[in-house]
């Protein structure tokens, strides 16, 4: 079965960078693309940004032009995320979340989530 | 603030039918740009509930309905349950961002 599995929760101060992975099991890892969504606390969804796991192409919310780079390592079929410059706002659970898309219909969607992770900053 | 415009919350007494709006605009929604909907229980991860404007993914109930009109999309939900209860999550693309928005979310509350 298709399971995402997150890293650990995470402690970071001000100023410094967190990289959150996500491993991919049960499916061919090149063949979908990987979202990141991230939710503060109290507060509703963000789209973070897009790897595709074959190329390495990105696509990142303007938001965090300069501060996000994703990632992917085919060998252990993980995706990778690293926020930098983090500041108290950027305390949320992560999420990678796979996009499925259906050819014959044109639709695509998240289909399935990692457990999420804890990145919390703090001085 | 998100693009995509939901209520905050909404209620309803079990048995019930609710609706949930999200709003958009010309670059997103009202360009035709398909619409999901997430349902998302306290402590969980989101799970898909409806893709495509309108379709259901095999498993969800057909309480659940999806429908568009315009630059606006509506997620229905017939004889409301209290398992129903949760933030309910719009979602589209939008051309000018080049990217995903979700709507803000809103909290289903069953009497």
């Amino acid at each position: 079965q298709v399971l995402l599995v997150q890293s650990g929760g995470e402690v970071k101060k001000p100023g410094a960078s967190v990289r959150v992975s996500c491993k991919s099991s049960g499916y061919r890892f090149t063949a979908y693309y990987m979202h990141w969504v991230r939710q503060a606390p109290g507060q509703g969804l963000e789209w973070m940004g897009w790897i595709n796991p074959s190329s390495g192409g990105t696509n990142y919310a303007q938001k965090f032009h300069g501060r996000l780079t994703m990632t992917r390592d085919m060998s252990i079929n993980t995706v990778h995320m690293e926020l930098s410059s983090l500041r108290s706002d950027d305390t949320a659970i992560y999420y990678c979340a796979r996009d499925y898309y259906d050819t014959i219909g044109n639709f695509n969607f998240f289909d399935y989530w990692g457990q999420g992770t804890q990145v919390t900053v703090s001085s | 603030q998100s693009v995509l415009t939901q209520p905050p919350s909404v209620s309803g007494a079990p048995g019930q039918r609710v609706t949930i709006s999200c709003t958009g605009t010309s670059s997103n929604i009202g360009a035709d740009y398909h619409v999901r909907w997430y349902v998302q229980l306290p402590g969980s991860a989101p799970k898909l509930l409806i893709y495509g404007d309108t379709n259901r993914p095999s498993g969800v109930p057909d309480r659940f309905s999806g429908s568009k009109s315009g630059a606006s999309a509506s997620l229905a939900i017939t004889g409301l349950q209290a398992e129903d209860e949760a933030d309910y999550y719009c979602q589209s693309f939008d051309s000018s961002l080049n990217g995903i928005l979700f709507g803000g979310g809103t909290k289903l509350t069953v009497l």
